[in-house]
């Protein structure tokens, strides 16, 4: 069984209109994780939430808003998308916030978007 | 600030030795991580080391940390083509609310030539 799913794997879809990815993790874990990874494979997050609640929030347009509906999902929804949103966007979670050797990030597979 | 650097690329002969390097810039890291991207996955953590540590080693990974220069390795004994990936650093810094936050290098390309 798969530790951290995602859906869908690949998106394609017009400038300005509203997608939503999602994400679920059956590990039992607190934290969950949103990331983009670029053309150029840099990757940076953008959300994380613990016990359904917003811990970070790095700096997203407020076009981007997460959403848990319980400890096991964290969706991610997009308003009025942008070529810039073109991206891997990977889902993670991790057992609580105090990440260490045995606490560490499990990612999902990535959901890769192309806004066209 | 948080910025973790490391070479883009990195191309080596199947059997060799492979060392990726990392720089970082924050000297509270708790933990430094090493992940593998292979095409078309996720990350996948291949080792770590605590920040007080100096070296470790994990059958053909030898993690090497210089905390005075915040410089960071990793080697890869005996090169497979199945080694070829992406593999990113990370460093994880607990912040004043609390919680570990992780920030990821930019990422080495390593190419296996059989």
């Amino acid at each position: 069984d798969t530790a951290v799913s995602q859906t869908p794997k690949y998106l394609v879809t017009q400038m300005g209109n509203d997608k939503s990815i999602k994400c679920e993790q059956n590990l039992g874990h607190d934290t969950m994780y949103w990331y983009k990874q670029d053309s150029k494979k840099f990757l940076k997050i953008m959300f994380s939430y613990n016990n359904k609640e917003l811990i970070i929030n790095e700096t997203v347009p407020n076009r981007f808003s997460p959403k848990s509906p319980d400890k096991a999902h964290l969706n991610l929804h997009i308003n009025s998308l942008e070529l810039g949103d073109s991206a891997v966007y990977f889902c993670a979670s991790s057992q609580d916030l105090l990440l260490g050797p045995s606490k560490t990030q499990y990612f999902g597979p990535g959901t890769r978007l192309l806004v066209l | 600030g948080e910025d973790v650097e490391q070479s883009l690329f990195l191309s080596v002969r199947e059997g060799d030795s492979s060392v990726i390097n990392c720089t970082y810039t924050d000297s509270s890291s708790t933990y430094l991580y090493w992940y593998k991207q292979e095409p078309g996955a996720g990350l996948q953590l291949l080792t770590y080391i605590f920040s007080n540590m100096d070296m470790k080693q994990d059958q053909r990974l030898t993690v090497l940390l210089n905390k005075k220069d915040k410089h960071l390795s990793l080697r890869i004994a005996d090169t497979q083509t199945g080694d070829s990936a992406i593999y990113f650093c990370a460093e994880s810094i607990l912040n004043s609310g609390g919680y570990q936050k992780v920030t990821f290098g930019t990422g080495t390309k390593l190419q296996v030539i059989p």
